[in-house]
């Protein structure tokens, strides 16, 4: 069975430094990864996803994530932290492979327990 | 703004009764799920609709139902309400299900039961 694990409930980091979300995985098969972020009150927002190329994914707001399958992590990152970035982080994977006739197949996201993350000024 | 409409944003009521939560994917999306958000049991997938038929199911009590309507609007009924059923519920909305595209997610409905 697929399934994430956050590793740390709380990130406190200060303004302008940089910032990690660890995230690790485990799948059966080719892993299709993803980053939301939740703000206070808001529903998740996707910040980028790793389904193949490049290790080294980039997505909104300045984040980027890195892939590495041999230590079966995709950790979340952001070289210079801001204050509005403080929000509830979630990695996600996909259920099951995604399958050519999409008959049967389980799109749905499995989610990790989710970090917070605080940026102090 | 994902796109994605949920319907009400709040929702108070007692226990042993029945609510409808109302969601409208983003447009060209076939696709909808809905999950629910719980401090005990953090994001759980309830129930996924394709096109009017449902594709698959997670953690769903047999107290909730879901159903997807011709204009793709999807409905989730929770019925018999517990206290332990309130949470954050969320609708996503993607193009197609077995495909490698995102799901984008709607505000939510917070249903507290009293």
């Amino acid at each position: 069975a697929q399934s994430v694990a956050q590793p740390e409930d709380q990130v406190n980091v200060a303004e302008g430094n940089p910032l990690t979300v660890k995230c690790t995985y485990s799948v059966s098969g080719n892993p299709y990864l993803f980053w939301y972020v939740q703000y206070p009150n808001r529903g998740l927002q996707f910040l980028l996803k790793y389904i193949t190329g490049d290790n080294l994914v980039k997505g909104s707001y300045g984040f980027e994530a890195e892939f590495n399958k041999s230590q079966t992590s995709f950790h979340l990152k952001k070289p210079s932290a801001l204050v509005s970035d403080s929000a509830l982080y979630f990695c996600a994977v996909r259920a099951d492979p995604p399958r050519v006739n999409y008959g049967g197949s389980q799109g749905n996201l499995i989610f990790g327990k989710g970090t917070k993350l605080s940026v102090k000024p | 703004d994902s796109g994605v409409t949920q319907t009400p944003k709040h929702l108070i009521t007692a226990t042993g009764q029945r609510v409808t939560l109302r969601c409208s994917p983003r447009s060209g999306d076939l696709s909808v799920y809905w999950y629910q958000q719980s401090l005990d049991q953090g994001l759980q997938f309830l129930i996924h609709y394709y096109n009017g038929e449902e594709r698959a199911k997670g953690n769903i009590l047999e107290r909730f139902s879901a159903q997807q309507f011709p204009d793709l609007h999807s409905e989730l009924n929770l019925s018999s309400l517990e206290l332990g059923d309130s949470a954050l519920y969320f609708c996503a909305s993607s193009v197609v299900p077995g495909g490698l595209d995102t799901q984008y997610f709607g505000p939510g409905t917070r249903l507290t039961v009293l």
